[in-house]
């Protein structure tokens, strides 16, 4: 799977759009791009993933750029309960010879103030 | 609608204790997955099934060892625990072959301590 690399940390302001970026320069073209949240002390949640289209759901969007080396997750209105830690997980799917297997790097610690 | 639900929540064991931590989901996900937190750590596998009654191993298997016996229940046992296996432990599921490139669902996590 590639290698992601995204920023340590991130601040927003609550109601502001938050914007995190990540670069994966040697994706493969079968592989996607996947965003994860983990609220201290809960599961990793699962927030959107793409292929090469951007992306949006009730959660967030993803912006995938043309090549396809680097992406970016918004949050069109942060909360305050939108602190966590944001994963960016480039993987194949699941199927073949993958079993769909997620490496969680560090992430970006994103912290909403009021 | 429960997901994926993980037992016991919190654990403390005594060094050389056995025990088995429970995931359930009510999805009917072919795949599912164990992974340990540590601190400063992502997560990382340690074991995963991809449908009843198999079972392989991940990046960290050592002395660990479960069992898929229905294909709702994945089962992650340490038969002789050790301080190293102090972590927070959790589970995930997700559709497998054929189904998409579907995201995995997590629950929210065993924390165990051990003496």
């Amino acid at each position: 799977d590639a290698k992601t690399t995204q920023p340590t940390s991130m601040d927003c302001a609550e109601g502001r759009a938050a914007n995190l970026p990540c670069n994966h320069s040697t994706i493969s073209g079968n592989e996607y791009v996947y965003w994860y949240r983990q609220i201290h002390s809960q599961g990793p949640q699962y927030i959107i993933h793409g292929l090469k289209n951007n992306e949006t759901n009730e959660m967030a969007s993803l912006i995938i750029t043309e090549d396809r080396k680097s992406s970016t997750l918004i949050l069109p209105h942060a909360t305050l309960r939108d602190t966590a830690v944001y994963y960016c997980i480039v993987r194949v799917g699941a199927g073949g010879t993958s079993y769909g297997k997620l490496t969680f790097g560090q992430g970006t610690i994103l912290t909403v103030h009021p | 609608n429960a997901g994926v639900t993980q037992t016991p929540k919190f654990r403390v064991l005594k060094t050389g204790q056995s025990m088995t931590l429970l995931c359930a989901q009510d999805m009917n996900h072919e795949y599912m997955y164990w992974y340990r937190q540590d601190p400063g750590m992502g997560l990382r596998l340690i074991h995963y099934s991809v449908g009843e009654g198999t079972t392989a191993k991940g990046e960290v298997p050592d002395g660990y060892n479960v069992s898929r016996l229905k294909k709702q229940n994945f089962l992650l046992g340490l038969e002789s625990a050790a301080p190293s296996q102090t972590s927070v432990y959790f589970c995930a599921s997700s559709r497998g072959k054929g189904q998409g490139n579907q995201p995995q669902h997590f629950g929210d996590g065993t924390r165990l301590s051990i003496l």
